[in-house]
C-alpha cells in the first residue's frame, strides 16, 4: 500500500530515557513533517524537511532532533524524555503547496 | 481512544441530515485551506482543500466554502452517515514556500443513528 508509516505505534518509557520514532513514506513526496498532538487534540507542526533539508523548525526543545537519511524517511529522536512530552506524534508528507498525508501516529507515554 | 474530559466543540446531527462545521482563521495572508477528518486512534485524513482564489469547492458529499472577508471557512457534509463521526480540523497554509499548516482546534461530529 502507498502510505505514510510510523513505528512504533505505542511507546511507553520512563523520564530521562532517549527514544526514536521512525517514519517512512512511499508516495514519492519531497517534503516530510513531524507534528505533535496533545491531549486536547491540538495539532502543531514541529519540523519539516524538504529533500533532506530542514525548512521548518518551530519552537521545540533541542532535546528533539529530526534526522532525514533520505527524502523518504524522517525520524524523530528525543533525548531526556519528560512527562510533558507525552502526546501523539504524527509524521506527514506532501508535495510542495499541496495537501499533507498523515501517518497513523505514535502514542508516546512518559512515566 | 479519546482522552477522558476532552471538551471539543461538538456538533450532534441525525443520520441523513446535513452537517455544517465552521472554522475561523486568523491570517488574511493565508492562501490555501484544508479540511481534515480524524477518526479515533488514527491520523488526520485529507477531505477537501480550497485556494484563496475560490469561494466554493465541491467534492463527493462535501462542500467547502471560503469567505475571505470575514476569514471564515466551512465544511458542509450532505446526508451525514455514522461513518462521518470523527473530529474535523480546518488548517490554513500561512507560508506557501514551506507549506506550513496551522490547524484549528477541531470539532467533534457525532452522528446519531
Amino acid at each position: 500500500d502507498t502510505a505514510v508509516s510510523q513505528t512504533p505505534k505505542y511507546l511507553v518509557t520512563q523520564m530521562g530515557n532517549d527514544k526514536s520514532i521512525k517514519c517512512e513514506q512511499n508516495l514519492g513526496h519531497d517534503t516530510m513533517y513531524w507534528y505533535k498532538q496533545d491531549s486536547k487534540k491540538f495539532l502543531k507542526i514541529m519540523f519539516s524537511y524538504n529533500n533532506k533539508e530542514l525548512i521548518i523548525n518551530e519552537t521545540v526543545p533541542n532535546r528533539f532532533s529530526p534526522k532525514s537519511p533520505d527524502k523518504a524517511h524522517l525520524n524523530l529522536h528525543i533525548n531526556s524524555l519528560e512527562l510533558g512530552d507525552s502526546a501523539v506524534y504524527f509524521c506527514a508528507s506532501s508535495q510542495p503547496a499541496t495537501e499533507q498525508y498523515f501517518g497513523p501516529g505514535t502514542r508516546l507515554t512518559v512515566t | 481512544g479519546e482522552s477522558v474530559g476532552l471538551h471539543l466543540p461538538t456538533l450532534s446531527v441525525q443520520e441523513g441530515d446535513n452537517s455544517i462545521i465552521n472554522c475561523a482563521y486568523s491570517n488574511s495572508a493565508s492562501d490555501y485551506f484544508i479540511w481534515y477528518k480524524q477518526e479515533s486512534g488514527k491520523g488526520p485524513q485529507f477531505i477537501i482543500d480550497i485556494r484563496s482564489n475560490m469561494d466554493k469547492r465541491q467534492g463527493q458529499r462535501v462542500t467547502v466554502l471560503l469567505n475571505k472577508t470575514v476569514k471564515h471557512l466551512s465544511l458542509q457534509i450532505a446526508a451525514t452517515q455514522p461513518g462521518d463521526s470523527a473530529v474535523y480540523f480546518c488548517a490554513e497554509n500561512r507560508s506557501g514556500a514551506t507549506n506550513k499548516l496551522i490547524f484549528g482546534t477541531g470539532t467533534l461530529l457525532a452522528v446519531q443513528p
